[in-house]
């Protein structure tokens, strides 16, 4: 039972276009979401993330839409560059009534790959 | 330098033997995590401890344990009752401030023969 899913298992982009990953989620009681770049050979490292009273989260280049009616999320990035090249995880947890302590459900992962 | 360690990087066992994998953490935090990674897909976690002396077990924890005597230890031990022991497995921390936001190792590799 896949709850957190990304659909495109890659991406390849130009530089100085737009990125745009994707994540479909089943569980209507996750609240919270967050996108995890990972580099080969490498830990995932936290990139963004959104709470459900959010529809919107933006920090430099990256941006992460939350649509919650279809239970969708994004990550924009703008412009892509060759530095980005990397696989994307989107995750999600259930926060309310605090005891969620990060148990996190991850998706697939979309390796993005930009190219020069 | 803060952070997270695991170690060995890359680990062979025979079959049937068990395996225990390292993972420390400097960075002062409460809850520490272990995930595994297989090709294709996402990271599952197998076993999460908030504080020391406790934890509970994630979505895949049958064929593993844990032991959490010391904050900034989190040692895995896989076990010959685990049937697909091969994977990549990931080690995280979080503060308690925020769980969710947390800090990955860079991954033992274990290979079962």
């Amino acid at each position: 039972d896949q709850q957190v899913k990304q659909n495109s298992p890659s991406l390849s982009v130009q530089e100085g276009r737009i990125s745009i990953l994707n994540c479909d989620y089943t569980n209507s009681m996750f609240d919270y979401f967050l996108w995890y770049k990972k580099y080969p050979a490498e830990g995932p490292t936290f990139l963004i993330s959104i709470s459900s009273i959010k529809d919107k989260n933006e920090d430099g280049r990256f941006t992460v839409f939350l649509n919650k009616s279809a239970k969708h999320l994004s990550l924009h990035i703008v412009p892509s560059q060759p530095g980005d090249s990397a696989v994307y995880f989107c995750a999600a947890s259930v926060n309310a009534g605090g005891t969620s302590y990060g148990k996190l459900t991850f998706g697939q992962g979309t390796i993005l790959t930009v190219h020069p | 330098d803060g952070g997270i360690t695991q170690s060995p990087k890359y680990l062979f066992r025979k079959e049937g033997q068990n395996v225990t994998l390292s993972c420390e953490q400097n960075l002062n935090h409460d809850a520490m995590y272990w995930y595994r990674q297989d090709p294709g897909q996402g990271l599952r976690l197998i076993y999460y401890s908030q504080i020391v002396n406790d934890f509970q077990k994630g979505d895949i924890a049958e064929g593993y344990s844990v032991s959490r005597e010391k904050k900034e230890s989190f040692p895995l031990t896989v076990t010959s009752a685990q049937k697909n022991p091969t994977a990549f497995y990931l080690c995280a921390s979080s503060s308690g401030r925020d769980y969710n936001e947390q800090f990955f190792g860079p991954g033992t590799r274990l290979t079962v023969l």
